[in-house]
């Protein structure tokens, strides 16, 4: 059964790197999302993207943040200078959007800032 | 705008028991509907979805939904919990607008199965 992957599963980084997360989103999905989960919280939107643009972002995805899809398989999450506060876990989700609105998640990506 | 209210953030359940999670929503436009598990150290796997064809959703694992609108609740259930259950459910909502839509998700419920 096809799913969704990500790497790495954990990232360690130190305050003010930069960091890629990378999704490879099943086949045939056109629409495809970055959630977080704070720990102890609970999943929280950031982006959407859809025909190669961003199509919905949330108050959190601010200019630190950034996608792209740069070769028609993955998908990745930027955070360019990163904070104590972006540690959480990052999830990668995709779906069809051919009449169908359920979402695939990935395992996640557990990133850790010091 | 959408929200998910999920009543309970822990639940235990004796083995063979029957399993209520609550999910009560709330949405400007007609929703759809979702509950995903979660194990351990792993992703959010679907468990059951409505999306305005029959009220009542069965899902995997024994689990199944009623979508209720008068109530605005789609809770969760399973007759007889088993100890594999053991998990975190999140309940979420996504409005029908044909569009990228994002899923809004409660605060989740973990449910403890003892014997």
């Amino acid at each position: 059964e096809p799913e969704v992957t990500q790497t790495p599963s954990h990232q360690v980084t130190q305050m003010g790197q930069e960091v890629i997360l990378r999704c490879v989103p099943i086949s045939n999905h056109l629409y495809f999302y970055w959630y977080r989960q704070i720990l102890g919280q609970k999943v929280e939107f950031l982006v959407s993207f859809y025909n190669n643009e961003i199509s919905e972002k949330s108050e959190i995805f601010d200019d630190q943040f950034s996608v792209e899809r740069p070769d028609g398989s993955n998908f990745t999450l930027k955070i360019r200078s990163t904070k104590l506060e972006d540690s959480a876990m990052y999830f990668c989700a995709s779906r069809t959007g051919t009449g169908s609105y359920e979402q695939y998640f990935g395992p996640g990506t557990r990133l850790t800032v010091t | 705008a959408q929200s998910v209210t999920q009543l309970g953030s822990h639940v235990s359940v004796s083995e063979g028991a029957l399993v209520l999670l609550r999910c009560n929503y709330s949405s400007s436009v007609p929703p759809y509907l979702f509950w995903y598990v979660q194990y351990p150290n792993q992703g959010l796997q679907l468990l059951l979805k409505y999306t305005s064809a029959a009220t009542l959703v069965k899902g995997i694992n024994g689990f199944e939904a009623e979508f209720k609108k008068s109530e605005t609740s789609f809770h969760l259930t399973k007759p007889s919990a088993h100890m594999s259950d053991a998990a975190e459910y999140f309940c979420a909502v996504t409005p029908y607008t044909g569009t990228a839509s994002k899923l809004t998700f409660g605060t989740g419920t973990r449910l403890q199965v003892t014997l």
